[in-house]
């Protein structure tokens, strides 16, 4: 089964509008986070959120996450052509015994556009 | 900021040839990682490394894969006989405190091209 599956697989908008690209993933996590590349480039963490917790801000983004529906949101607000970058969920499960290394499971990743 | 340098950016290789990615992560990191991303596909786990030994492994990290930390600053991952299906974007990751609850650092990757 995959792991952090996100949707949509490619979202284009306007600046100053908003962005929410969501993410299901199938098991239980450690914790849940989101990266953003940009073309070319490596991965830039933005937010880590933990399974305890439901929601997070950063600046212009905001998490959330439900480990009963085992999905979560990114949201970016007043978006802006600088946005424009492949964003990606990643979990990092326990593993048996509860130890865990940090390995990220990510997910396919969702295009943003964002025409100035 | 400090920050996690890969080097080189692109490396184009024969395939049957052996290739060595090379890393410096931030420098007071505990945990590393290797990972790879194919053209057009997920960014997939392939190793961490902790306290001087590999702490976990996907199933693409075989016996043709192996990394080294051989001395304070660097973490190396070698390819000894290298494939046609190798070609792809390899990031190096690193992590600096105990417990999962701590995003990884990513360099920005080598291309490797199998020719």
């Amino acid at each position: 089964s995959q792991q952090g599956e996100e949707d949509p697989q490619a979202l284009s908008i306007q600046e100053g509008e908003n962005a929410t690209m969501n993410c299901s993933y199938k098991t239980s996590i450690n914790n849940l986070q989101w990266y953003r590349q940009n073309s070319g480039r490596g991965l830039v963490h933005l937010i880590l959120i933990r399974s305890n917790e439901r929601e997070k801000h950063s600046g212009r983004l905001r998490v959330t996450l439900d480990t009963s529906k085992k999905s979560s949101s990114l949201l970016i607000t007043a978006s802006r052509a600088a946005d424009t970058a492949s964003y990606f969920c990643a979990t990092v499960r326990p593993n048996a015994g509860g130890t865990s290394y940090g390995k990220l499971t990510f997910g396919q990743g969702t295009i943003l556009t964002v025409h100035p | 900021e400090p920050e996690v340098t890969q080097t080189p950016s692109h490396q184009v290789t024969q395939m049957g040839q052996e290739v060595i990615l090379r890393c410096v992560p931030i420098s007071n990191h505990l945990y590393f990682y290797w990972y790879r991303q194919i053209l057009g596909q997920k960014v997939e786990f392939l190793v961490s490394f902790y306290n001087n030994e590999i702490s976990e492994k996907s199933e693409i990290f075989d016996d043709q894969f192996s990394v080294e930390r051989p001395d304070g600053s660097n973490f190396t991952l070698k390819i000894r006989s290298t494939k046609l299906e190798d070609s792809a974007m390899y990031f190096c990751a690193s992590r600096g405190t105990r417990g999962s609850n701590q995003p990884q650092h990513f360099g920005d990757g080598t291309r490797l091209s199998i020719l």
